[in-house]
């Protein structure tokens, strides 16, 4: 069983500049979370998406966007990139129904230079 | 504002010893997740605890929940290198700070 996907792994910007990441859940799987895991602020949580909704959200500014599509992939989209955007972006799945365990993927290394 | 902390953030240890990571959260949720993160990696599930009083163990790792408390533990028995990662906690979509273990030989 496929594990959750997310691409691409590393990509570098400059400031100012957008990015869309994409993430692929677990077959099956619903709900899609996003993550940003950075030295000095840990892991904080973005957002939340299920049935192609937001249900839940961070405390993130609006440059950060999401969304999911019909088949559960979902993207996230961070616009006018800042230098402190970088940071490793984290997708998690959830069946829901199930425990609620998050299913995490490898991530996505972005550097803004 | 929904927290979640840990204690100790650093943790160095000798092989063979015992030693245990604090999870405290502030949300009235029912069921705390561990997970394990090895460096330049993902997170790995550990544990999933879903109600109180929920014992869980895995070779050397023992996790509890306490809603009562708000306090979720993971005990380790006998520390040997493989061990050496971040453990963090999760409260429903917030992680605590984590824990850097470091097992010394």
């Amino acid at each position: 069983k496929a594990g959750v996907t997310q691409t691409p792994r590393y990509l570098i910007k400059t400031r100012g500049q957008q990015v869309t990441l994409s993430c692929s859940p677990i077959s099956g799987h619903r709900s899609v979370s996003w993550y940003q895991q950075t030295p000095g602020q840990g892991l904080q949580f973005l957002f939340e998406y299920f049935s192609e909704t937001q249900r839940n959200k961070g405390n993130f500014p609006g440059r950060f966007s999401g969304r999911q599509f019909s088949n559960s992939r979902s993207e996230m989209n961070v616009s006018t990139l800042e230098l402190g955007d970088s940071a490793l972006y984290l997708c998690a799945s959830r069946r829901q129904g199930n425990t609620g365990e998050l299913f995490f993927g490898e991530g996505s290394r972005l550097t803004v230079l | 504002e929904l927290k979640v902390e840990q204690n100790p953030l650093f943790l160095s240890m000798q092989e063979g010893k015992n030693y245990t990571i604090y999870c405290n959260y502030s949300t009235t949720s029912d069921r705390l997740y561990w997970y394990r993160q090895d460096p330049g990696k993902s997170l790995e599930s550990l544990f999933v605890l879903l109600s109180n009083g929920a014992v869980k163990q895995e070779g050397r790792l023992m996790a509890s929940l306490d809603t009562k408390a708000r306090l979720s533990t993971l005990h380790i028995t006998a520390a040997v290198h493989d061990l050496s990662a971040t453990y963090f906690c999760l409260d429903q979509f917030y992680f605590g700070t984590g824990t850097s273990l470091t097992v010394i030989p």
